[in-house]
């Protein structure tokens, strides 16, 4: 059971330059999110998804575009990356249980993105 | 709007010392509260949850329960171990905006020596 994973795991892009980040899980989970990690202000969250084919937007969601085509992936895409957007992207899921929220989030390792 | 604040690390311990993180949060209600551990070059597992004020989460010897009246969930350890070392994270769900989420504080590193 791999359970999410992200790839790639590292990347070097040139500023204006596009990617496309991929999260797969094979736990059937309803629930999908990308965050970014910056030092010092843990985690926070740029879309989100409550099922395949719907998308929203989280707290930083600026430059960063996102698709459920298919239940158990998730794409986070930067259309023209800018210095900023340097940072750790993590892709969580969970599961739709009783009260949302309760159940935890599993994670991906994380893609280490320099936008130079 | 919600919100965590954990104590600043990094924390540097001897082994079999005691660990005490301290999280503090702002929210509405009572939501549910979360301690995440971050191994090196690992995402983020959850270490222990508490959904109800006086519930007490725990699990591979740590704990922290979740006090209403000081609106704390503090993480502890008897006997910290150097495989603990790790960056934590407090959280909590919090409803706003119309979907729930998670707030994360800035995490606290720990490093024990041998």
């Amino acid at each position: 059971n791999a359970g999410v994973t992200q790839t790639p795991k590292f990347r070097v892009l040139k500023t204006g330059q596009s990617m496309t980040l991929l999260c797969a899980q094979d736990m059937n989970h309803e629930y999908m999110y990308w965050y970014r990690q910056d030092p010092g202000m843990g985690l926070r969250l740029i879309h989100y998804s409550v099922g395949e084919g719907t998308t929203a937007k989280g707290e930083v969601p600026d430059g960063y575009n996102v698709s459920r085509l298919k239940k158990q992936n998730f794409l986070l895409g930067l259309e023209s990356a800018a210095p900023s957007q340097t940072s750790v992207y993590f892709c969580a899921s969970t599961q739709h249980i009783g009260i949302v929220g309760n159940q935890p989030q599993h994670f991906g390792d994380g893609t280490r993105l320099s936008i130079l | 709007g919600d919100s965590v604040t954990q104590m600043e690390g990094p924390v540097t311990l001897s082994e079999e010392a005691f660990l005490t993180i301290n999280c503090t949060y702002t929210a509405t209600g009572y939501p549910s509260l979360f301690w995440y551990v971050q191994y090196p070059g690992e995402g983020l597992q959850l270490l222990l949850k508490a959904t109800k004020a006086d519930d007490k989460g725990s699990n591979k010897g740590f704990e922290a329960t979740y006090r209403k009246e000081t609106t704390s969930f503090h993480l502890e350890k008897g006997s910290v171990q150097v495989s603990d070392s790790a960056v934590y994270f407090c959280a909590l769900v919090s409803f706003s905006g119309g979907y729930n989420k998670l707030i994360f504080g800035a995490g606290t590193r720990l490093a024990v020596h041998p």
